[in-house]
């Protein structure tokens, strides 16, 4: 039972790179997420996407994009990256935006020199 | 104020012991409340919805003060395992996921 499976697991990127962080989930899940954890900061929403075929800003948007492929999958863009999107980043999902609680990936470990 | 704000602790009890620990909300129109748990370098799991009612699962009981803004966690009985930071979650009425909010979390932290 996969659940939520992110890839990759590790990076290192060189300011200015670009890259593409994965996101599949199989629970038939609704609604996606892209949070980024900092140390002292919990999880702030990047972008998500409450159903197939819309995404929407969420706390920290800024030098990310994101496409919603299809129901399973979502991922997240960085078109030219920053020190200091250096984080982990996690994807969840949930049956609903709503009211409903999140299933999170096992997270993507980020570093921008 | 932030929106939901969480004692980081860490809270260092020996195993065996009870403890608990609150996080306070200011959006008063929240519905639904959780709590998570996070190991060190791992993804948040789900620990346990709380309900208005309030609701046990085993060791760990979950309640809703909707007077005063909080939530609470308690763990009877601790054990070496529950060693983790208790993250709640907090969203807010008809709103959109971009006001489901993560508490930074409290650290606990069991000694045998």
């Amino acid at each position: 039972n996969a659940g939520v499976t992110q890839t990759p697991k590790f990076q290192v990127l060189k300011t200015g790179q670009s890259m593409t962080l994965q996101c599949a989930q199989d629970m038939n899940h609704n609604s996606m997420y892209w949070y980024r954890q900092d140390p002292g900061m919990g999880l702030r929403l990047i972008y998500y996407s409450a159903s197939e075929g819309t995404t929407d800003k969420g706390e920290v948007p800024n030098g990310y994009n994101v496409s919603r492929l299809n129901k399973r999958e979502f991922s997240l863009r960085l078109e030219s990256a920053a020190p200091s999107q250096t984080s982990v980043y996690f994807c969840a999902s949930s049956e609903a935006a709503n009211n409903q609680p999140q299933h999170f990936g096992d997270g993507t470990r980020l570093s921008i020199l | 104020r932030k929106e939901v704000e969480q004692d980081p602790g860490p809270f260092n009890v020996p195993e065996g012991a009870t403890v608990a620990f609150n996080c306070t909300y200011s959006n008063s129109a929240s519905q639904s409340f959780f709590w998570y748990r996070q190991d060190c370098r791992k993804e948040p799991k789900l620990l346990m919805s709380v309900y208005s009612s309030g609701n046990e699962d085993g060791r760990f009981t979950a309640q809703l003060n909707r007077a005063s803004q909080y939530i609470s966690l308690l763990i009877r009985d601790s054990k070496l395992s529950d060693s983790a930071t208790y993250l709640c979650v907090v969203n807010g009425r008809y709103s959109s996921a971009s006001k489901i909010i993560f508490g930074s979390g409290t650290r606990l932290s069991i000694r045998p």
